[in-house]
């Protein structure tokens, strides 16, 4: 089956501390992978994304290498902000079809 | 302009009543979503619609119906409510069913209570 796993949240950070969520995958075939980010109170947000194997996605910072041989997807990010805290959900579409599978979220908050 | 926009906001009600949340996408999508984010987060894909058919039905009580009147709705209708329905839905659209080429968008959510 296809499923995203996520690292546990929740992660508290200090401004300008690295960030990496940890995001790992099961599918057939050959998925795209994305990131999605959830401010408070607010609908999800793409944030990057990556289509095939070795593709990095990359976006206000942040970026994430899809890697079919450890079958990951990890979330980071050089340097924090506090604007950054976020639920952030990892997530996967098989390219043959449009259902997503999320990862439960790993809830962000940063501290100045 | 807001691109998938969702009705109420927030919704509190009793259990045994029948509710609607509405779902409205001025994007031009043939596709659309609702996805149900439990207290914990976790996001779990309900119904997707194209071309206003029905293509994806998880497995989810036959309480709940989505009706799409036309491609820029999608509307979801739950019948006799009880405790466990309260959550967050998502309402959501892209513009095809190719996988990931195409992005979904997501509306602000309905926050539904039950008591």
């Amino acid at each position: 089956g296809n499923s995203v796993t996520q690292m546990e949240g929740p992660v508290t950070l200090s401004e300008e501390a690295f960030l990496t969520i940890n995001c790992t995958y099961t599918a057939t075939g050959y998925p795209s992978l994305f990131w999605y980010v959830q401010y408070p109170g607010e609908g999800l947000q793409l944030l990057l994304k990556a289509t095939k194997a070795d593709d990095k996605g990359s976006n206000k910072g942040f970026e994430a290498t899809y890697r079919k041989e450890t079958t990951s997807f990890h979330l980071e990010k050089g340097s924090v902000q506090v604007s950054d805290s976020a639920v952030y959900f990892c997530a996967l579409i098989k390219n043959t079809g449009n259902q997503f599978y999320f990862g439960t979220g790993t809830s962000l908050t940063v501290i100045p | 302009d807001t691109a998938v926009s969702q009705t109420p906001k927030y919704l509190v009600t009793q259990m045994g009543n029948d509710k609607s949340i509405k779902c409205e996408q001025n994007l031009g999508h043939d596709t659309m979503y609702w996805y149900k984010q439990d207290s914990k987060k976790f996001l779990k894909i309900m119904f997707s619609y194209n071309n206003k058919e029905l293509i994806i039905n998880e497995t989810v009580p036959n309480r709940f119906s989505p009706k799409s009147p036309d491609k820029a709705h999608l509307n979801l209708h739950i019948n006799s409510l009880e405790l466990g329905d309260s959550a967050v839905y998502f309402c959501a659209s892209s513009q095809g069913l190719a996988g990931g080429l195409y992005e979904q968008y997501f509306g602000p959510g309905t926050r539904l209570t039950v008591t």
